[in-house]
């Protein structure tokens, strides 16, 4: 079975601090999916990245970066130099990508992290 | 636009009523998806969708039921087998399953009186 642990349920900064949200993910399958999803107060989840099992590469997308480590199963989430408009929550989920596995194709989210970024 | 659609955006039901929450996307994709999200939780799988005329209970089926006769179109039923209805259902959808990433849509918020 997968699962994804976001420790942190409720993180509040000041603008223009850096934060990370954590992630910790656990399966026993090889191939898989890493995925950060945001949902602001409007409800609708958008997604933002994804990394898949054979890329270990950081990323960076504007404020955005996100650090895949395989050796501690973690893909944390920074945002540099935070915004009044990066208050979400944000979710952190797993998908399994080997075909004919009962888990196939189904994401598996962690609990989330509400963030608040005070002006 | 492409994107998904569901409707309504808000819903309320007396309590042993049956109701369909329509998700509908013209993004010409194969797989779909229904989750239910409660408050300070994640989002639970309740039914999927690889391809039409074939769905998959999630993790949390009882008490819903789908279908799924066109490729643009997934429905959920909560019947009133489903002991706590109340919650936030969100579809979304992609492109194939098995790692694709999901779009969502807006979201229905059921209340059950």
């Amino acid at each position: 079975a997968q699962k994804v642990t976001q420790a942190q349920t409720e993180i509040s900064v000041v603008e223009k601090e850096d934060v990370t949200l954590d992630c910790v993910y656990e399966t026993r399958d090889t191939t898989y999916y890493l995925f950060w999803y945001k949902q602001p107060p409007s409800g609708e989840l958008v997604f933002l990245i994804r990394r898949n099992s054979f890329d270990e590469q950081n990323e960076i997308s504007g404020r955005y970066s996100w650090n895949f480590q395989k050796s501690t199963s973690s893909f944390n989430f920074t945002i540099t130099a935070s915004q009044v408009v990066d208050s979400a929550v944000y979710f952190c989920a797993l998908c399994i990508g080997n075909a004919g596995g009962t888990s196939y194709g189904k994401l598996t989210f962690g609990q989330g992290t509400i963030l608040t970024v005070h002006p | 636009d492409g994107g998904i659609t569901q409707s309504p955006k808000y819903l309320f039901r007396k309590e042993g009523q049956n109701v369909t929450l329509s998700c509908e996307q013209n993004l010409n994709h194969d797989a779909m998806y229904w989750y239910r999200q409660d408050p300070g939780q994640g989002l639970r799988l309740i039914y999927y969708s690889q391809i039409v005329n074939d769905f998959q209970k999630g993790d949390i089926a009882e008490g819903y039921s789908v279908s799924r006769e066109k490729k643009e179109s997934f429905p959920l039923t909560v019947t009133s087998a489903q002991k706590n209805p109340t919650a936030f259902y969100l579809c979304a959808s992609s492109r194939q399953a098995g790692g694709d990433e999901q779009f969502f849509g807006p979201g229905t918020r059921l209340t059950v009186l």
